[in-house]
């Protein structure tokens, strides 16, 4: 089956600590990428790949790491300088479109808790 | 002004009843944009890409309006299994550093009762 996937689906993480969440994706998209969710908001873009080996920050990216070696892996790493990392995270792929404005259907792994105790 | 603003609702409809959400944009030179659909605590869906002046699947239509920088969904002969939120979705437009970014809006409540 194709699909993006995400672990863990739960995550408790104490203050002061760096977790990373997995992000891996099998549709062999080339771009990737990170959002969070919190109650009652819309997805904030976190971080986007469009390219192995590139990456560029998006509306919220203080606090937060990532790479991309591999096409199928974007992995987001929430470091200890994240304020508030109590979060839904969601990563996503897609390719990368056709012609001048280049925005294709974005698909959806099933996310991560985060949960700061 | 928010870049994509819907109206939060919730909307609480009857099973079989029309129920149409409304999104404005604020950036003139988007050109792509689509409605999610979110399940509580799940992943959002692609539930339609919006093109040139609107589309129809099924039970679900939506519009554009570029002038007026307004998209809008409309749904007839709700479902229970309708009950959702239901985002709208704007690419950043071409070129810059919003290239192949999407915006979302925050989202609009519907239950669909019996």
């Amino acid at each position: 089956d194709g699909g993006i996937t995400q672990s863990p689906k739960y995550l408790f993480r104490k203050e002061g600590q760096n977790v990373t969440l997995s992000c891996e994706q099998n549709l062999n998209h080339d771009a990737m990428y990170w959002y969070r969710q919190d109650p009652g908001q819309g997805l904030r873009l976190i971080y986007y790949s469009q390219i192995v080996n590139d990456f560029q920050k998006g509306d919220i990216a203080e606090g937060y790491s990532v790479s991309r070696e591999k096409k199928e892996s974007f992995p987001l790493t929430v470091t200890s300088a994240q304020k508030n990392p109590t979060a839904f995270y969601l990563c996503a792929s897609s390719t990368l479109g056709q012609g001048e404005f280049r925005t294709d259907t974005q698909y959806f792994g099933p996310g991560t808790r985060l949960t700061v105790l | 002004r928010k870049e994509v603003e819907q109206d939060p609702g919730p909307f609480n409809v009857p099973e079989g009843a029309t129920v149409a959400f409304n999104c404005t944009y604020s950036n003139s030179a988007s050109q792509s944009f689509f409605w999610y659909r979110q399940d509580c605590r799940k992943e959002p869906k692609l539930l339609m890409s919006v093109y040139s002046s609107g589309n129809e699947d099924g039970r679900f239509t939506a519009q554009l309006n570029r002038a007026s920088q307004y998209i809008s969904l409309l749904i007839r002969d709700s479902k229970l299994s309708d009950s959702a939120t239901y985002l709208c979705v704007v690419n950043g437009g071409a070129g810059g550093t919003s290239y192949g970014k999407l915006t979302f809006g925050q989202g609009t409540i519907l239950t669909v009762h019996p």
